[in-house]
């Protein structure tokens, strides 16, 4: 069955450095997600990627996330400069019609 | 508006029991609602789902009831097993397309004992 696949699945990173989440989304879908899960809380959306643009994003996706798509598998989420805050597990997902299809998420650790 | 409200946090059924998970929502707009499971350490699973135009689906021991008056919708396991120990996340969208945006439920932690 097609997966997503997210690396790393742990990541620790200093206050204030970049980190990349990477993701490979199912190879025929066409949208693109980031969501976050602060541990022990709900599942929060933070944006969609269509076309090679942003189709929607939550008040979370401040200036310092961005997304990219740098070739035809990747999809990344950037986070500029980590606080504590963005300590959480960070899901992939993409779709098609038939349905939505979450990675197994990387853990942020920002220390 | 956008909220889906969850209940209860967390449950503990005994094997061969029946677990229920109730949400609402208020957006009248969403008429796509699915139910994922996590496990720890893992992704979100699509679990089973529901449109509105039925009051109820049925698959394997899960079942989703819903009532769209009401804009309430729950989850039963029936012989619930320690294999079903695992976040549960109710959840809606819009109309499933290619594109979907899921809002989720703030996530029921089942335990089930032996």
């Amino acid at each position: 069955e097609p997966e997503v696949t997210q690396t790393p699945s742990h990541q620790v990173t200093q206050m204030g450095q970049e980190v990349i989440l990477r993701c490979v989304p199912i190879s025929n879908h066409l949208y693109f997600y980031w969501y976050r899960q602060i541990l022990g809380q709900k599942v929060e959306f933070l944006v969609s990627f269509y076309n090679n643009e942003i189709s929607e994003k939550s008040e979370i996706f401040d200036d310092q996330f961005s997304v990219e798509r740098p070739d035809g598998s990747n999809f990344t989420l950037k986070i500029r400069s980590t606080k504590l805050e963005d300590s959480a597990m960070y899901f992939c997902a993409s779709s098609d019609e038939r349905g939505y299809t979450f990675g197994s998420g990387t853990r942020l650790t920002v220390v | 508006q956008q909220q889906v409200k969850q209940s209860p946090q967390s449950l503990i059924v005994q094997k061969g029991g029946i677990s229920i998970i109730n949400c609402a929502y208020e957006n009248t707009a969403f008429d796509y609602f699915p139910w994922y499971q996590q496990f720890p350490g893992k992704g979100p699973a699509l679990l089973i789902a529901i449109r509105p135009d039925v009051s109820e689906k049925k698959e394997g021991r899960f079942t989703i009831s819903f009532n769209k008056s009401a804009k309430q919708f729950s989850l039963h396991i029936m012989d619930s097993q320690p294999g079903d120990s695992a976040t549960y996340f109710c959840a809606a969208s819009i109309r499933p397309t290619r594109y979907q945006k899921v809002t989720f439920g703030t996530g029921t932690k089942l335990q089930v004992i032996p």
